[in-house]
């Protein structure tokens, strides 16, 4: 079983839908979580970290479920600039190294 | 401030020869990751340094991949005897701490013919 596992998506949706993806880890003594951003051909960029207690950022909100080993990013009023690979990041407990997953395609469509 | 920088951005070598690729993170970072990402892949971990820790190695797909952080700043990851299944974007990140977020550079596009 991989570290990290993303759906690969793509998930296709209009301007202004909803959309939520869901990244699950295996370690349960994974202590950091983060959502990163990558376009095409680009290096990922922070797009938000998670905390325990959920947490948002304008459109955006991550929620953090350890009993079930996921996080989730939630994004509201899509826009065609959100089009891009969303990259679910773990530390694994008792290790420093940070795991990608492979990623969610997101295509936000006029 | 400069962020991290990665030199070469481009490099096309020939099966067999080595390569060198080089990372300077940004200053006072302690920790510097390197990955590698294929066409259409996600990030495969490779290295990892924490300041003057042992490096975690766990990533390097052979022997012929090594890396050195030279004073806790520049680090340069070796290929030895490339092969084309090598060819990959490689990408440096460094961080102020472990709990903090990445910041990469722009990568070398490695390319293997």
């Amino acid at each position: 079983r991989k570290e990290v596992e993303q759906d690969p998506g793509p998930f296709n949706v209009p301007e202004g839908a909803t959309v939520a993806f869901n990244c699950t880890y295996s370690n349960s003594a994974s202590q950091s979580f983060f959502w990163y951003r990558q376009d095409c051909r680009k290096e990922p960029k922070l797009l938000m970290s998670v905390y325990s207690s959920g947490n948002e950022d304008g459109r955006f909100t991550a929620q953090l479920n350890r009993a079930s080993q996921y996080i989730s990013l939630l994004i509201r009023d899509s826009k065609l600039s959100d089009s891009a690979t969303y990259l679910c990041v773990v530390t694994p407990g008792g290790y420093n190294k940070l795991i990608f997953g492979a990623g969610t395609r997101l295509a936000v469509h006029p | 401030g400069a962020g991290v920088s990665q030199s070469p951005s481009n490099k096309v070598t020939e099966k067999g020869k080595d390569v060198e690729l080089r990372c300077d993170p940004i200053s006072g970072h302690t920790a510097l990751y390197w990955y590698r990402q294929s066409l259409g892949q996600g990030l495969e971990f490779l290295i990892y340094f924490q300041g003057n820790s042992a490096p975690d190695k766990s990533g390097l797909p052979s022997d012929r991949f090594s890396a050195e952080r030279t004073g806790g700043s520049v680090s340069t990851l070796t290929i030895q005897r490339t092969q084309q299944e090598d060819s990959a974007v490689y990408l440096c990140a460094s961080s102020s701490d472990r709990r903090s977020p990445l910041h990469f550079g722009n990568g070398t596009r490695l390319t293997v013919t």
